[in-house]
């Protein structure tokens, strides 16, 4: 069963604490991507992985990072969080031609 | 303009109707198109692709219009269980070189007793 595993699910923090989610799959997959979730927005692409040390930017990469030092894991940084990054956090992994499997979300609120 | 627009809704049926989605796309460059469904604060899961002949999955059918760059759900004989949000999702290439996937805001639906 393809699964992707987000860590933690719920979190709570303050300005300017650096955190990370983390992210893992567990077939093999090359293609990676976070996104975040606000309402009437829809979700959007914050980065994406091709492969091992191959990441790129998605529409909204402002205020994160990512690195993707093995295939199947693939962290969400937030240097210094602020308060517009409070969202919903999806990970995905799978083929960018087909299907596409999330992880079970993160719930983030940066006071 | 958005990339990919959908109805946002809610659309409100009862049990057993059909009910029909629309989401148009702007980029005509698009290649791939999918419907996802998610259920209030869970994950996204892949519904259905969408093929340019059409294709049909039990009382899901979706449609693919590419000369007027929109796609369509159609759900029959709707159930309880099929309340959720669909998302319309497109494949395109950005501006960068590689593809990516955009999503639509969802169309809400609740199925009534």
């Amino acid at each position: 069963e393809a699964q992707v595993t987000q860590n933690p699910r719920y979190l709570i923090t303050v300005t300017g604490k650096k955190l990370t989610v983390t992210c893992s799959q567990n077939m093999n997959h090359e293609y990676m991507s976070w996104y975040r979730q606000d309402p009437g927005l829809g979700l959007r692409q914050i980065y994406y992985s091709m492969n091992v040390e191959v990441t790129d930017k998605g529409d909204v990469p402002e205020g994160y990072k990512v690195s993707r030092k093995e295939k199947r894991n693939f962290p969400l940084i937030l240097e210094s969080p602020s308060p517009n990054q409070t969202s919903l956090y999806f990970c995905a992994k799978g083929n960018i031609y087909y299907e596409q499997y999330f992880g079970p979300g993160t719930r983030l609120t940066v006071t | 303009r958005k990339e990919v627009e959908q109805d946002p809704g809610p659309f409100n049926v009862p049990e057993g109707a059909t009910v029909a989605f629309n989401c148009t796309y702007s980029n005509s460059a698009s290649q791939s198109f999918f419907w996802y469904r998610q259920d209030c604060r869970k994950e996204p899961k892949l519904l259905m692709s969408v093929y340019s002949s059409g294709n049909e999955d039990g009382r899901f059918t979706a449609q693919l219009n590419r000369a007027s760059q929109y796609i369509s759900l159609l759900i029959r004989d709707s159930k309880l269980s099929d309340s959720a949000t669909y998302l319309c999702v497109v494949n395109a290439r950005s501006s960068g070189s590689a593809r990516q996937l955009t999503f639509g805001s969802g169309t809400q639906l609740t199925v009534l007793p």
